[in-house]
C-alpha cells in the first residue's frame, strides 16, 4: 500500500534555530515528491517538488532532499522565523498505478511552532 | 490572478442540510481537484475535473456528496444531506495541466461544521 509517514508530529523551537523534518515514503513506482507549507487557516502552498534525478533542492531558507534508494526525504529550515510556523506536508507522486487516482499520496504532516 | 477562490470560508449548518461549497480555479488552469482534510486522514482527495469534465470520482464518500463543473470558472460541491462526519475542511485546488510536475494551486478552503 502507498503510505507517506512524516516525523515528527509536532515540533517546537526557539525562533534563529535550525530544524529538519523527516518524511518516509514507499509509494513505488516513483515519480516526484513535493513539500507544501500550510499556514493556519490557508490552502497548502508548494515549496519544492523533486524527480528521482534529484538530491537537494533549495526555496530560499528551505532545502529539500532526496534518497530514491532510501525512500526518504527531509526538509531543513535554516535560521527559522516566526512566520515559519505552519504545517509542512509531504506529498509523493507516484507513476502510473502509485498514489490516488490524482497520484498523489499525503503525509499528514508536521505541525511546527517557531517560538519568540 | 487572485488564485483559487473558495467561499464561503467558514459554513456551520445542521445536520440534515444541504450544503454547497464553491470554487473558482485560477483562470487557463485545466484542471481542478476537490480535497477534504481532516486532522486524522490528513487531505483527500474526492473528485477531479478535467477540462470541466469528471475524470474520477472514486475518492467521493457516498451518494450523498456530489461535485459539478458547469464551465471552467466555475465548481460547486454539494452535500445532501449533510451528517456531522462531514466536518472538516473542504479545499479546491487547480494545476494549468496534467504533467507529472504540475504545481498544484490551492484555495483557501472551506470550513465545514454540520451540528
Amino acid at each position: 500500500k502507498n503510505q507517506v509517514e512524516q516525523s515528527p508530529q509536532s515540533l517546537i523551537i526557539l525562533e534563529g534555530k535550525n530544524c529538519t523534518l523527516q518524511c518516509n515514503y514507499t509509494v513505488s513506482p516513483f515519480s516526484n515528491l513535493r513539500w507544501y507549507k500550510q499556514d493556519t487557516g490557508r490552502g497548502p502552498v508548494s515549496l519544492t517538488i523533486m524527480t528521482f534525478s534529484e538530491n537537494t533542492k533549495s526555496n530560499g531558507r528551505y532545502t529539500a532532499t532526496l534518497d530514491a534508494d532510501t525512500k526518504q526525504s527531509s526538509l531543513h529550515i535554516t535560521a527559522s522565523q516566526l512566520s515559519d510556523s505552519a504545517s509542512y506536508i509531504c506529498v509523493v507522486r507516484g507513476d502510473g498505478s502509485g498514489g490516488g487516482a490524482d497520484g498523489l499520496t499525503f503525509g499528514k504532516g508536521t505541525h511546527l511552532i517557531i517560538q519568540p | 490572478d487572485a488564485g483559487v477562490i473558495q467561499s464561503p470560508r467558514h459554513e456551520v449548518t445542521e445536520m440534515g442540510q444541504e450544503v454547497t461549497l464553491r470554487c473558482k480555479p485560477i483562470s487557463g488552469h485545466d484542471y481542478l481537484f476537490w480535497y477534504r482534510q481532516t486532522m486524522m486522514r490528513g487531505l483527500e482527495l474526492l473528485i477531479y475535473f478535467n477540462n470541466n469534465v469528471p475524470i474520477d470520482d472514486s475518492g467521493m464518500p457516498e451518494d450523498r456528496f456530489s461535485a459539478k463543473m458547469p464551465n471552467a470558472s466555475f465548481s460547486t460541491l454539494k452535500i445532501q444531506p449533510s451528517e456531522p462526519r462531514d466536518s472538516a475542511v473542504y479545499f479546491c485546488a487547480s494545476s494549468l495541466g496534467g504533467d507529472a510536475n504540475e504545481k498544484l494551486f490551492f484555495g483557501s478552503g472551506t470550513q465545514l461544521s454540520v451540528l
